[in-house]
């Protein structure tokens, strides 16, 4: 697609329930990322995919969080169990080349507004 | 732990005004730094990315300089105009992964 598309654009669940988010990145993109942003704070890395690497894993929040991404492409981010805390916008981001140190420019989606009640 | 901090955290001028907004970082050990536009209930949109070995970078309007020694960014606005009213992002990265600050809010008004 011509852009990094998120699905739902939004969500609200009743706390305790499961939610799974999904992220369909730029076709050809081999590094793909999700981030979380709660409302007044930065932006937070969740977890890093490229190619058919181990992802890292090192900023998921807790054990309910976890991530998949099938066929090197579509991404599916998975909350357990979800808590008022998770609310946030969780955004996926994809560039075409492993990481950012290489002056590679990553693009967003338009994220996925998540709101536990 | 890369700390990003970005002054001020709200900013509004007068339509025509050029503006400086700052960024700066605790660990110089940086690849590159990019500075992003947010604008309410959208994703985000890169407007420059400065290579560690850069100094600075221009796209019409804006320009941004890094001084990676002293842990700093600046993000210059020139003649500021209404549409450019949004949340703007700096990010090092040092990685795979971007380190953000937590945004300066511009409001420019007509």
């Amino acid at each position: 697609g011509a852009g990094v598309s998120q699905s739902p654009s939004n969500k609200v669940t009743e706390k305790g329930k499961d939610v799974e988010l999904r992220c369909d990145p730029i076709s050809g993109h081999t590094a793909l990322y999700w981030y979380r942003q709660s409302l007044g704070q930065g932006l937070e890395f969740l977890i890093y995919f490229q190619g058919n690497s181990a992802p890292d894993k090192s900023g998921l929040p807790s054990d309910r969080f976890s991530a998949e991404r099938t066929g090197g492409s579509v991404s599916t981010l998975t909350i357990q169990r979800t808590q008022q805390e998770d609310s946030a916008v969780y955004l996926c981001a994809s560039s075409s080349q492993p990481g950012t140190g290489a002056g590679n420019t990553i693009y967003f989606g338009e994220g996925s507004w998540l709101t536990v009640v | 732990k890369q700390e990003v901090t970005q002054i001020p955290a709200a900013l509004s001028v007068p339509e025509g005004e050029n503006l400086v907004l700052n960024c700066s970082f605790t660990d110089s050990a940086i690849y590159n730094l990019q500075w992003f536009r947010q604008d309410p209930g959208k994703g985000l949109t890169s407007l420059l990315l400065i290579q560690s070995s850069q100094r600075e970078q221009t796209s019409g309007r804006l320009n941004a300089s890094l001084d990676k020694s002293s842990g700093r960014s600046t993000l210059y606005i020139a003649a500021s105009q209404p549409g450019d009213s949004a949340t703007y992002l700096c990010a090092v990265s040092s990685g795979y992964a971007l380190n953000f600050g937590k945004g300066t809010s511009l409001l420019v008004t007509p």
